[in-house]
């Protein structure tokens, strides 16, 4: 039972560089978000989707793109990273069934790091 | 803007003793969840509150939420050395239409001593 799949797990990029993180679940949810992490500040969301075809800005969605082409995946762009991108990211997926919502799960993280 | 703040940002307890996590949002919402995260790991839910006076317990951990004062507490009894984890709060608001967000606290990092 793979739950929540990142790809890749590490990865180290010069400044200007481009990639795109992969994250796939295999649980069926409508919901799927990206987060990043920082030392002393949480996670904070920088896009999420509400179901295939559809992207919303989170709170720090500038320097990002996404796309949910598929329903079990959801991408992360960065276009030109930047040294203030190094940082750990998370994608989570959760289900929407009516009225209520589960928690969300993670994936296992990505540790970018932008020389 | 949602805000969610958890006090304190470090603990450090001796072994069996008590202790409560403190998590104040600022806005209107009836969901909380409460995770665990290990130093590089990815995050494992703990607990998901639905309902004003919730109140749920696993092992040493008991979480409880109060939707009228905004305020969601994690207690810790007789803590051992395996709670040492950074212990995060979230919290469910609706975005557009009906879509949720998950906003998360700035972590408490929990350290338990010998």
């Amino acid at each position: 039972n793979a739950g929540v799949t990142q790809t890749p797990k590490f990865r180290v990029l010069k400044t200007g560089q481009s990639m795109t993180l992969l994250c796939a679940q295999d649980m069926n949810h409508e919901y799927m978000y990206w987060y990043r992490q920082d030392p002393g500040m949480g996670l904070r969301l920088i896009h999420y989707s509400v179901g295939e075809g559809t992207t919303a800005k989170g709170e720090v969605p500038d320097g990002y793109n996404v796309s949910r082409l598929k329903k079990q995946n959801f991408l992360l762009g960065l276009e030109s990273a930047a040294p203030s991108q190094t940082s750990v990211y998370f994608c989570a997926s959760s289900a929407w069934t009516g009225s209520m919502n589960t928690e969300a799960f993670f994936g296992q993280g990505t540790r970018l790091t932008v020389v | 803007e949602l805000k969610v703040e958890q006090n304190p940002l470090f603990l450090s307890m001796q072994e069996g003793k008590n202790y409560t996590i403190y998590c104040n949002y600022s806005t209107t919402s009836d969901r909380l969840y409460w995770y665990r995260q290990d130093p590089g790991k990815s995050l494992e839910s703990l607990f998901v509150l639905l309902s004003n006076g919730a109140v749920k317990q696993e092992g040493r951990l008991m979480a409880s939420l109060d939707t009228k004062a905004r305020l969601s507490t994690l207690h810790i009894t007789a803590a051992v050395h395996d709670l040492s984890a950074t212990y995060f709060c979230a919290v469910a608001v609706i975005s557009s239409g009906s879509a949720r967000q998950l906003t998360f606290g700035s972590g408490t990092q929990l350290t338990v001593l010998p």
